[in-house]
């Protein structure tokens, strides 16, 4: 069937530099996509979103892109924080809001 | 405020009891959601309501029964339960379930431990 996958488990990075967090996903009807992180102990939290008429969308300190052609989206932290150590999930919202995730990337960083 | 809570926050039980986990949200949200998270898997949908009535259900087991008293709770009843039902129950909600662009906000979970 259809769905989202990572092509890295776990991603670790120095602190302060910039992180970059990949995705691929395979339902090409697909218009809308999140990403979550996700502490240890707690439930996913929304970073930030973007539909598929953007390619491109900041918020602060991140930054999602999305690359309809090859059906990629990465997410990237910029100036990486020990705060930002946990694992990072993309979603894609399927019709009826159902929400198929990837299979996550654990980030840690390296003070 | 987009606060989604859920108790208890762990939970033990053995194979012949009955309990039951809630979810609250007061963003005025009229889709709900329970979820199944497996150590180091992503969340897994089990059961969506819209507008308090049930709309999806991904072939859950009888033993898991989601309830919806109104547009702001939402319960799942345990009973029977086996071992490997042990997991993350997470609780979301979002506008609405009808629309494939609603974010959905997760709560913290519930840590379910059966013996």
């Amino acid at each position: 069937g259809e769905n989202v996958g990572l092509h890295l488990p776990t991603l670790s990075v120095q602190e302060g530099d910039n992180s970059i967090i990949n995705c691929a996903y395979s339902n090409s009807a697909s218009d809308y996509f999140i990403w979550y992180k996700q502490e240890s102990g707690k439930g996913p939290q929304f970073i930030i979103d973007i539909r598929s008429n953007m390619d491109k969308r900041q918020g602060q300190r991140v930054t999602v892109l999305l690359n309809k052609t090859v059906k990629h989206l990465s997410l990237q932290i910029a100036a990486t924080q020990p705060g930002d150590s946990a694992v990072y999930f993309c979603a894609e919202n399927n019709a009826g809001n159902m929400l198929t995730f990837g299979g996550g990337t654990r980030l840690m960083v390296k003070p | 405020d987009t606060e989604v809570t859920q108790t208890p926050k762990h939970l033990v039980m053995g194979m012949t009891n009955k309990k039951s986990l809630k979810c609250e949200q007061h963003m005025g949200h009229r889709a709900m959601y329970w979820y199944k998270q497996k150590a180091k898997k992503p969340p897994e949908l089990m059961f969506v309501y819209s507008y308090e009535k049930l709309s999806i259900n991904e072939s859950v087991p009888s033993r898991f029964s989601p309830e919806c008293p109104n547009s702001s709770l939402l319960n799942l009843h345990l009973h029977a339960l086996q071992p490997e039902d042990s997991a993350l129950y997470l609780c979301a909600s979002s506008w609405s379930g009808g629309r494939n662009t609603d974010t959905q906000y997760f709560g913290p979970g519930t840590r379910l431990t059966v013996l």
